[in-house]
């Protein structure tokens, strides 16, 4: 079974520029997360959907960070503009439905901001 | 709130040692307890999960008791090896049963040197 994949792998931008970050679920899957890993930390929840809908963005900042998971499958995560503190890997994951609470995460992009 | 608080880094053993990693939560409800594992590059692996108090989850060696009473979930391994060289994250879903975000630790980091 393949696992939750992600591109790309490595990013550098500068400041103010966008990045866009794309994941794809284990197959079947309905919920996915995203979440930001600063170096040192433990990841922190960004956004979780389940299937095409967001049950929780309450930590995304909404005036620079957006998601959407359009048809319930893969998922895209975007910055715009980025600052120097969104340096950080993001790591996708997902689990089969809303009675599941063991989660699969993916290989992560590395973000670095200049 | 949630949290979870973890060991302190890095852990340095030899070969076949014991290893402990220390490992407390606060929880509103009543949550499930993970271990993930993050190798050089990589993203975060399952290691071991309980979902009530007294489970003991297992993998690969390393084993950790859902201990209600004290609300710790350590992890510990007979024998280490140098392959189990990694960080390792302690995590908390406060809503066994059920998807929702994880909170993790700031990870420990262990070497094993031959």
């Amino acid at each position: 079974e393949a696992g939750v994949a992600q591109s790309p792998r490595y990013k550098i931008i500068e400041k103010r520029q966008s990045v866009a970050f794309w994941c794809n679920p284990i197959s079947g899957h309905a919920t996915l997360y995203w979440y930001q890993q600063i170096l040192g930390q433990g990841p922190k929840l960004l956004i979780q959907f389940q299937n095409n809908g967001v049950v929780d963005d309450s930590q995304l900042p909404k005036d620079r960070f957006s998601a959407e998971r359009l048809k319930g499958v893969d998922s895209t995560l975007k910055i715009q503009p980025a600052k120097l503190e969104d340096s950080a890997v993001y790591l996708c994951a997902s689990s089969l439905d809303a009675g599941t609470d063991t989660q699969y995460f993916g290989p992560g992009t590395r973000l670095t901001v200049l | 709130g949630n949290s979870v608080t973890q060991m302190e880094g890095p852990v340095t053993l030899s070969e076949e040692a014991f290893l402990t990693i220390n490992c407390t939560y606060t929880a509103t409800g009543y949550p499930s307890l993970f271990w993930y594992v993050q190798y050089p590059g990589e993203g975060l692996q399952l290691l071991l999960k309980a979902t009530k108090a007294d489970d003991k989850g297992s993998n690969k060696g390393f084993e950790a008791t859902y201990r209600k009473e004290t609300t710790s979930f350590h992890l510990e391994k007979g024998s280490v090896q140098v392959s189990d060289s990694a960080v390792y994250f302690c995590a908390l879903n406060p809503f066994s049963g059920s998807a929702r975000q994880l909170t993790f630790g700031s990870g420990t980091q262990l070497t094993v040197l031959p």
